[in-house]
């Protein structure tokens, strides 16, 4: 199962574009890259996923290079409420799909 | 709406107590998770089912306990024998054996010990 690096903490101003990167290293073939995003006393909650070059949808963006080994989750301008910690996973969706969780990356948005 | 339920959103116990935490869904999802999640860290997997009836152990499975009789369900029990329950708890349920398809999250239980 491929572990994954992240920042522990990133700070930001509204309006900002966020990039918050991930190491994944040994990454596998059949391994799918997730974001999930969580505030504080919530479950977390599901950004964006891809496999290989970018993905876009509503939320973010999701860079993604050709080794794969890394990934760049951007957020455009961001505002006060998308200070939570960010969650990048690497794993496999077939099967029962064991996710492996890190700590995150802490982003606070400033006013 | 669809989604994952948990109940009760917090809950306490008693030295030696059992109790038992809900979560349900109406995604009609065939895998449903249990996670841990202690302060400042990242979640942890108790236990998993991925069809009723049918339950595995995750990575800190010892002290907890499960039951899967109904697809939409998947109570957990915290014993007694899990000496250190005080965390947050969540459950997950995802389609299940489809590609690219991510887990979903409830809101979560916080359990304390009085």
């Amino acid at each position: 199962l491929a572990k994954t690096t992240q920042p522990i903490s990133m700070d930001s101003y509204e309006g900002q574009e966020v990039n918050i990167t991930c190491s994944h290293n040994n990454i596998a073939t059949n391994d799918y890259i997730t974001w999930y995003q969580q505030f504080p006393s919530q479950g977390p909650r599901f950004i964006i996923q891809g496999y290989k070059t970018k993905v876009t949808n509503e939320v973010a963006s999701l860079f993604i290079p050709a080794d794969r080994k890394s990934s760049t989750l951007s957020l455009p301008r961001v505002s006060l409420s998308d200070t939570a910690v960010y969650y990048c996973l690497v794993g496999a969706f077939g099967g029962y799909n064991k996710l492996i969780f890190g700590a995150g990356t802490r982003l606070a948005v400033h006013p | 709406d669809g989604g994952i339920t948990q109940s009760p959103k917090y809950l306490f116990r008693k030295e030696g107590q059992n109790v038992t935490l809900s979560c349900e869904q109406n995604l009609n999802h065939d895998a449903m998770y249990w996670y841990r999640q202690d302060p400042g860290q990242g979640l942890r997997l108790i236990y998993y089912s991925q069809i009723v009836n049918d339950f595995q152990k995750g990575d800190i499975a010892e002290g907890y306990s499960v039951s899967r009789e109904k697809k939409e369900s998947f109570p957990l029990t915290v014993t007694s024998a899990q000496k250190n329950p005080t965390a947050f708890y969540l459950c997950a349920s995802k389609i299940q054996g489809q590609s690219n398809q991510p887990q979903h999250f409830g809101d979560g239980t916080r359990l304390s010990i009085l």
